[in-house]
């Protein structure tokens, strides 16, 4: 496996329902993080980590929750999410979120259909 | 073919012709730009950056231009193939103090004709 990968690929789940998705990246990078991109939006940063750390927190509703329990692995726990959170859900790495010209670079997404 | 990236989303072109993707963004204080592009299907790909103080800079195929006093990027695309047909996305990056804002724009569809 090369670069960043998102699993699954596409989810689609109830309102009820609890689910996760998965990122995991093999770049030896020290930064992770999730974005919504809905259409006609621009890209919107939900979360950061740096080293493990979160960074930043974008306002993001509390029926999402990240988990990142080392450098290479980001999660994104989902409970109780409403038809409007419907989007793909980009993960990106990089070097470090502080280095001012530091490329993210993504993985594939998940596209979340909620029901 | 030209196109205002933030103002008229789509921009057509035909095979072997150059394309030019315009960004207007939004803080003169931003000091680093980078192209995205999205394929259908796949997550944004790093394309070319540029630093504020240069107003241009060369790739393979593509050449991104800066201009700071009217806050206004391109992104240039030469012999436009079939394969570059994407969504294009300009990025920003403004420091704030400590902080370190990366904006993005709407982004440009780019559909390349035969």
């Amino acid at each position: 496996e090369t670069g960043v990968t998102q699993t699954p690929r596409h989810l689609v789940m109830g309102m009820t329902n609890k689910k996760s998705l998965k990122c995991e990246q093999h770049l030896g990078h020290n930064a992770m993080y999730w974005y919504k991109q809905s259409a006609k939006k621009p890209l919107e940063l939900m979360f950061v980590y740096n080293f493990k750390e979160q960074t930043e927190n974008n306002s993001v509703p509390s029926r999402f929750s990240p988990e990142c329990p080392n450098s290479s692995h980001l999660f994104l726990h989902l409970h109780t999410l409403q038809p409007e959170d419907s989007a793909l859900y980009l993960c990106a790495s990089s070097q470090d979120s502080g280095v001012s010209t530091d490329t993210q670079y993504f993985g594939p997404g998940t596209r979340l259909t909620v029901l | 073919g030209e196109s205002v990236g933030l103002h008229l989303p789509t921009l057509s072109v035909q095979e072997g012709d150059n394309s030019i993707i315009n960004c207007a963004y939004s803080n003169s204080a931003s000091d680093y730009f980078i192209w995205y592009k999205q394929e259908s299907g796949k997550g944004p790909q790093f394309i070319i950056d540029i630093r504020s103080n240069m107003d241009k800079r060369q790739g393979q195929r593509v050449t991104v231009l800066l201009n700071k006093t009217v806050k206004h990027l391109s992104l240039q695309i030469a012999a436009t193939q079939p394969g570059d047909s994407a969504v294009y996305f300009c990025a920003e990056i403004l420091h704030a103090g400590n902080n370190r804002k990366l904006i993005w724009g709407l982004g440009t569809s780019l559909a390349v004709n035969p």
